[in-house]
């Protein structure tokens, strides 16, 4: 199983700021992907992240309101730019697991904009 | 594009009670993976089902992978308070690398 964490974990921010979120495995990793969750409702897929590649980004969602980096196979940032109250938020990335029959994810952060 | 939904949106059972919620995608799927979410936290993989009218069974839960692998169906069997949480499908069309989530089935349970 692959071990992920997300810092922060939880965050309270101004309308207007960026906010950037890291997603670190234990090991490494092709594809990380990177999800929103809101309140209630289930996931939604934001950008799937390639190392050495530009991120493929879902229907709705654009690189320059969620730029993402991905350095090397285990880490991963995902900036909310411009934040607005529309954007609270759970944002989640995960991972394949080896076998590729599961996903793992992360702890989550949870965004609140004011 | 894709879409997968769930019936039903919220399910309150007395401890006991058996549970089933059913997934539904618009595409026929390659294969289909079920979450568990407790509350507060992330979602937790169950198990996945590739072929056809594959039945699998994890202790007191059965998943079900329909026929024309466009619907499938988890059944809990007695539940318990530990059954708490939401219960997420997502699946994955042929020759695509990214899975839909189903929109989900909370389930509470009451001892």
């Amino acid at each position: 199983s692959a071990v992920i964490s997300q810092k922060p974990s939880r965050d309270i921010c101004q309308r207007g700021t960026s906010l950037t979120i890291q997603c670190q495995v234990d090991s490494q990793v092709t594809m990380m992907f990177w999800y929103r969750q809101q309140p209630g409702q289930s996931l939604t897929l934001i950008a799937t992240a390639n190392q050495g590649s530009e991120a493929t980004y879902e229907s709705g969602f654009v690189i320059d309101k969620f730029p993402i980096s991905r350095p090397n196979l285990t880490f991963s940032t995902l900036t909310v730019s411009n934040m607005s109250p529309e954007d609270s938020s759970i944002y989640l990335c995960s991972v394949d697991g080896s076998t590729g029959l599961e996903q793992y994810f992360g702890p989550g952060t949870r965004l609140t904009v004011t | 594009g894709q879409q997968v939904m769930q019936i039903p949106q919220y399910q309150h059972v007395q401890e006991g009670e058996d549970f089933t919620t059913y997934c539904n995608s618009s595409t026929t799927l390659s294969n289909i993976q079920w979450y568990k979410q407790r509350p507060g936290g992330h979602p937790v993989f169950l198990i996945q089902l590739v072929k056809s009218g594959e039945v699998k069974k994890q202790k007191r839960l059965t998943f079900q992978f329909g026929e024309a692998k466009k619907n499938s169906s988890l059944h809990i069997t007695a539940t318990q308070t530990t059954d708490v949480g939401t219960y997420f499908c997502a699946g994955k069309a042929s020759g695509t690398y990214k899975y839909i989530f189903g929109t989900g089935t909370r389930l509470k349970v009451l001892a």
